[in-house]
């Protein structure tokens, strides 16, 4: 079974400032990993994915994240935050075969001006 | 393209009630979910459809929870009676093929508040 879970539920940073989003996943085989963002009132969108091609994926908006096999991680970056990034990001997994898709619990990032 | 359209955007119902909502999805695309969104925390898959085809509904509380996607399709979720733990988003997506690396396409959820 696959599971992911996401270090700290809220994260501040300053404009400007490098945002680091934690997610780490269990799973036992290679999983793919997602991230997605969340504005309010607003559905689910998809910022990023890794499906077992390069291990570095880059998103919109400027982010991006690592698939890290040795630390079962996939944090999300971006050097520069933006006050619009300013949402509720989630990091999901999913099994070889198109079901048992999970998400994490969220990190709800603040942007300091 | 359209996206993924759901309805109603607000419920709000008291407990042993029913209601139902509605999703349509994104035209041509073969899968649909379900997920609850209980408030502090990430969406939960309740039921996953291939066309008009159960794929995983392992968390759908099937005592009162129920779904269809008939014509393979817009899909139906209901809830008879609801509880008091039941108020959450509720959240549809859909993707194509159906595949684990597909991307989903959510649509803007609707919120169930049980009193």
């Amino acid at each position: 079974a696959q599971s992911v879970t996401q270090l700290g539920s809220h994260v501040s940073v300053s404009e400007g400032a490098l945002v680091l989003l934690r997610c780490n996943y269990s799973s036992s085989v290679p999983p793919y990993l997602f991230w997605y963002v969340q504005y309010p009132n607003q559905g689910l969108q998809l910022l990023l994915k890794y499906t077992s091609a390069a291990t570095l994926v880059k998103g919109i908006n400027g982010f991006e994240a690592e698939f890290k096999k040795s630390e079962t991680s996939f944090h999300l970056t971006k050097p520069s935050a933006h006050m619009s990034d300013a949402a509720e990001y989630f990091c999901a997994v999913s099994g070889y075969s198109g079901n048992q898709f999970y998400f994490g619990t969220g990190t709800s990032l603040t942007v300091i001006p | 393209e359209a996206g993924v359209a759901q309805s109603p955007r607000y419920k709000i119902i008291e407990k042993r009630q029913s209601v139902a909502f509605w999703c349509n999805p994104i035209s041509g695309h073969a899968t649909l979910y379900w997920y609850q969104q209980i408030l502090g925390q990430g969406p939960k898959l309740l039921i996953q459809f291939q066309n008009n085809g159960v794929v995983d509904d392992s968390q759908l509380p099937k005592d009162r929870f129920s779904a269809e996607r008939l014509k393979g399709v817009d899909s139906t979720l209901k809830i008879q009676p609801a509880k008091l733990e039941d108020s959450a988003v509720y959240l549809c997506a859909s993707s194509s093929p159906g595949l684990a690396t597909d991307t989903q396409y959510f649509g803007p959820g609707t919120r169930l508040t049980v009193l």
